[in-house]
């Protein structure tokens, strides 16, 4: 039963314009949800995080949104720019539990921007 | 700074063999973790360590062994290497701290094919 989902395998955008990248997880006891991007031959490195406490994390060109309600956050890149293709990952976990670190992550989808 | 350092890159077993896949990190970091990344699934946990002397199961734990004897490496066995293994696996470390989540750093995997 996968708990974290991306249902898009993969997403076009062409520069400038802003990628939207989408993750909805089933279980209510994830509290804290991540984003890691990743390039070929490479391991997957931290992009930006958000507690349940909020409902939104600007980092840059980088913004999460979370809907508690819905479990469903988001991940929006403005303005998007060639070097931003790659494969992203969401990524949850309880924070508030005894799984320290055990993150259950998403599919992951490719992100191909565009000159 | 060498950060989370995966050996070897690549590697080719044939059904039954054993083998160690190596992760050292040089950050003093407490927790590390094994991860697989399969097409389609994600990256799912393996086997985690908070700290020297402690392993735990992960998600798929299921023909593989871990021991945790220095804060710095973490080596992943596979007794009895079946096709099924055949998979990228990454190695992760972190702090743990008692308020706030500090985010993975990973490797840059081991991908390895098993006949």
């Amino acid at each position: 039963d996968q708990q974290v989902k991306q249902n898009s395998p993969s997403l076009s955008v062409q520069e400038g314009r802003i990628s939207i990248l989408n993750c909805d997880y089933t279980n209510s006891m994830f509290d804290y949800f991540l984003w890691y991007k990743k390039y070929p031959a490479e391991g997957p490195t931290f992009l930006i995080s958000i507690s349940s406490i909020k409902d939104k994390n600007e980092d840059g060109r980088f913004t999460v949104f979370l809907n508690k309600s819905a479990k469903h956050l988001s991940l929006h890149i403005v303005p998007s720019q060639p070097g931003d293709s790659a494969v992203y990952f969401c990524a949850a976990f309880n924070a508030g539990g005894t799984s320290y670190g055990k993150l259950t992550f998403g599919q992951g989808t490719i992100l191909t921007v565009h000159p | 700074n060498a950060g989370v350092t995966q050996t070897p890159k690549f590697q080719v077993l044939k059904t039954g063999q054993s083998m160690t896949l190596q992760c050292a990190q040089d950050m003093n970091h407490e927790y590390m973790s094994w991860y697989r990344q399969d097409p389609g699934m994600g990256l799912r946990l393996i086997h985690y360590s908070v700290g020297a002397g402690i392993t735990d199961q992960g998600e798929v734990p299921n023909g593989y062994n871990v021991s945790r004897s220095t804060t710095e490496d973490f080596p992943l066995r596979l007794l009895s290497a079946a096709p099924s293994q055949t998979s990228v696996y990454f190695c992760a470390s972190s702090y743990t701290t008692g308020t706030g989540y500090s985010p993975l750093h990973f490797g840059n995997g081991t991908r390895l094919t098993v006949t």
